[in-house]
């Protein structure tokens, strides 16, 4: 079993929907999560982090974290045409390393 | 400096020669990782520092594969007598906060290709 999965997709929504990504995780012990954001041939950059039970929201952007079903999912409001990219989930527990996720690739269509 | 700073942003060399890749983190950032990542693949971690403690080397995958952080700042990326498989892009990042709530910066890149 992999540490962190994510469905590979793509996902395609079309523009201004809710486009939902989601991510399950392994070790229990996990304590803060990540989701990234990648543009093709570009490296990751960070668009939001959750360390408690619960929603946090930041814009368009909505991350939930549900540890006792170890599942943490990010959710893209208004989805626009620059939203298309893949999307990293990330977790930390207690080594100061995040274990990445493969990824979902995200299309959203005029 | 602004960012996590990478150098080469390419490098194509012949299997089995070494090359070298560099990272420059953000300026004051104690902590500082190397990621590798291959073509439709997640992020690989290799190596991380953390101010003068030891290293953990844990996902280097091989003993071709070496690092060394100067002085807090600078990091190199080894790898020795390359071969087809290493090909990939390299990432580097940083982080201010060994705290388990900190995300990291990642530079641009080295994308490294084995011929």
């Amino acid at each position: 079993q992999k540490e962190v999965e994510q469905n590979s997709g793509p996902l395609s929504v079309p523009e201004g929907a809710i486009a939902s990504l989601n991510c399950t995780y392994s070790d229990r012990v996990s304590q803060s999560f990540f989701w990234y954001r990648q543009y093709s041939g570009k490296s990751p950059e960070l668009i939001m982090s959750i360390y408690s039970n619960g929603d946090k929201e930041d814009g368009r952007f909505t991350a939930q974290l549900n540890k006792a079903s170890q599942y943490v999912s990010l959710l893209i409001r208004d989805s626009q045409p620059s939203d298309s990219a893949t999307y990293l989930c990330a977790v930390k527990g207690g080594g100061n390393k995040l274990t990445f996720g493969t990824g979902t690739q995200l299309k959203v269509e005029l | 400096g602004a960012g996590v700073s990478q150098s080469p942003s390419n490098k194509v060399t012949e299997k089995g020669k070494d090359v070298e890749l560099r990272c420059d983190p953000i300026s004051g950032h104690t902590a500082l990782y190397w990621y590798r990542q291959s073509l439709g693949q997640g992020l690989e971690f290799l190596i991380y520092f953390q101010g003068n403690s030891a290293p953990d080397k844990s996902g280097l995958p091989s003993d071709r594969f070496s690092a060394e952080r100067t002085g807090g700042s600078v990091s190199t990326l080894t790898i020795q007598r390359t071969q087809q498989e290493d090909s990939a892009v390299y990432l580097c990042a940083s982080s201010s906060n060994t705290d388990n709530y900190y995300g990291y910066t990642f530079g641009s890149g080295t994308r490294l290709t084995v011929v």
